[in-house]
């Protein structure tokens, strides 16, 4: 596709409900990143995709978050037991490769999640 | 650790005044350097970026050079337009540390005729 796409635009839950929010990256991206845009937080790293390995998980908040990807490409975020404090905007970015130090990253335009 | 610190907002301007918004960084490795943009209701966009100290970085008539001796990355324009209004996010890259941005708290602008 052209760009990012994610889905849900928007998703509101109730507390202790899973959630699977969705990434689809730019076609021929290898790298894929999961970040979440919280008000009190900021832009803070999830995790992120080189293939379907994810060297690196260390922004997880909690093991009641995980991630796959399949084939290359579309990745899931899943929530489990979801809380309060788990309510922001998650965004999913790609790029070419994860391992350059230049490379451009591109987002989607995010899931607002809603936890009540 | 690796870190980077913008000024607070929000930066309230007239239009056609002159912009800087400042960011810093603490870095382990060698970074890359990065503007982002959210304009209201988008998602984010790389503004521009800076791979190496000296370099400069520059689009849609702002500018940000990377400074090795003073750790900084400042966005500058030099006549800002009502359409410039979204929030600023600087960020770094460290190469070979797989890429994950690390961003500022971000700086909202508002621009009023």
């Amino acid at each position: 596709g052209a760009g990012v796409s994610q889905s849900p635009s928007n998703k509101v839950t109730e507390k202790g409900k899973d959630v699977e929010l969705r990434c689809d990256p730019i076609s021929g991206h290898t790298a894929l990143y999961w970040y979440r845009q919280s008000l009190g937080q900021g832009l803070e790293f999830l995790i992120y995709f080189q293939g379907n390995s994810a060297p690196d998980k260390s922004g997880l908040p909690s093991d009641r978050f995980s991630a796959e990807r399949t084939g290359g490409s579309v990745s899931t975020l899943t929530i489990q037991r979801t809380q309060q404090e788990d309510s922001a905007v998650y965004l999913c970015a790609s790029s070419l490769v994860a391992t350059s130090g230049t490379d451009t990253q591109y987002f989607g335009p995010g899931t607002r999640l809603t936890v009540l | 650790g690796n870190s980077v610190t913008q000024m607070e907002g929000p930066v309230t301007l007239s239009e056609e005044a002159f912009l800087t918004i400042n960011c810093t960084y603490t870095a382990t490795g060698y970074p890359s350097l990065f503007w982002y943009v959210q304009y209201p209701g988008e998602g984010l966009q790389l503004l521009l970026k800076a791979t190496k100290a000296d370099d400069k970085g520059s689009n849609k008539g702002f500018e940000a050079t990377y400074r090795k001796e003073t750790t900084s990355f400042h966005l500058e324009k030099g006549s800002v337009q009502v359409s410039d209004s979204a929030v600023y996010f600087c960020a770094l890259k460290i190469y070979n540390q797989g890429g994950k941005l690390i961003f500022g708290q971000g700086t909202e602008l508002s621009v009023k005729p």
